[in-house]
């Protein structure tokens, strides 16, 4: 079975700061890993995924995540926040050729002026 | 690319009506849609899975009678709600898999349904 845990129920950055989404994740076999995002009352957004190339995986919007298997994380990184930032990130796994993703209960992200 | 679109976006309805959400793969062709359900503030829990031609396949708990599917072709997806209820009011989202990592989903923008 597969899980995840986002650490962080809410994270608030000032604008052009960097921005830090903790994800740990739990898996019987070798992880799919995603990164969606979620903007107020829209669908989701893939932001990237790993699935078992590289382990620094660049994604859209200037996000970057780090598949680190000695610490089984998955965090998400920008280096400089907008504005447009804000919105609701779910860190997601899913078994290679399993169908099911498993969602973690997200991160707020709020950017101050 | 990989666009989905889902329809309508927001609707209203009475206690005991039924309604239609449309989930629609605009670019590509899914074998497979997912439906999805938000609660305020929470996560995406996974209702059913639908396969082109053949029967969706529910997740434990999900009413198949109340929560009906329909995968009639390689682009639509339906997800009928019937006779709802206020207690059915939620944010619904869909979602479809381009090809055989059907782990690799892209998501509908979601249909909010408030039953009165």
């Amino acid at each position: 079975a597969q899980s995840v845990t986002q650490l962080d129920s809410h994270v608030s950055v000032s604008e052009g700061t960097p921005v830090l989404l903790r994800c740990n994740y739990s898996s019987s076999y070798s992880p799919s890993l995603f990164w969606y995002v979620q903007h107020p009352n829209k669908g989701l957004q893939l932001l990237l995924k790993y699935t078992s190339a590289a382990t620094l995986v660049k994604g859209i919007n200037g996000f970057e995540a780090e598949f680190k298997k000695s610490e089984t994380s998955f965090h998400l990184t920008k280096p400089s926040a907008h504005m447009s930032d804000a919105a609701e990130y779910f860190c997601v796994v899913s078994a290679p050729r399993d169908y099911k993703l498993s969602f973690g209960a997200g991160t707020t992200v709020t950017v101050r002026a | 690319g990989a666009v989905v679109s889902q329809h309508p976006s927001w609707v209203i309805c009475k206690s005991g009506t039924s309604v239609k959400i449309e989930c629609r793969s605009l670019d590509f062709q899914a074998t497979t849609m997912f439906w999805y359900r938000q609660f305020p503030k929470q996560s995406l829990m996974l209702m059913a899975t639908s396969n082109e031609g053949s029967k969706a396949t529910y997740e434990q708990g999900v009413e198949k009678d109340k929560f009906l599917i329909n995968h009639a072709s390689l682009t639509l997806s339906t997800l009928t709600v019937t006779s709802a209820h206020p207690e059915d009011s939620s944010f619904y989202i869909c979602s479809a898999a381009p090809g055989l990592a059907i782990n690799i989903q892209y998501f509908g923008a979601g249909t909010r349904l408030s039953v009165l």
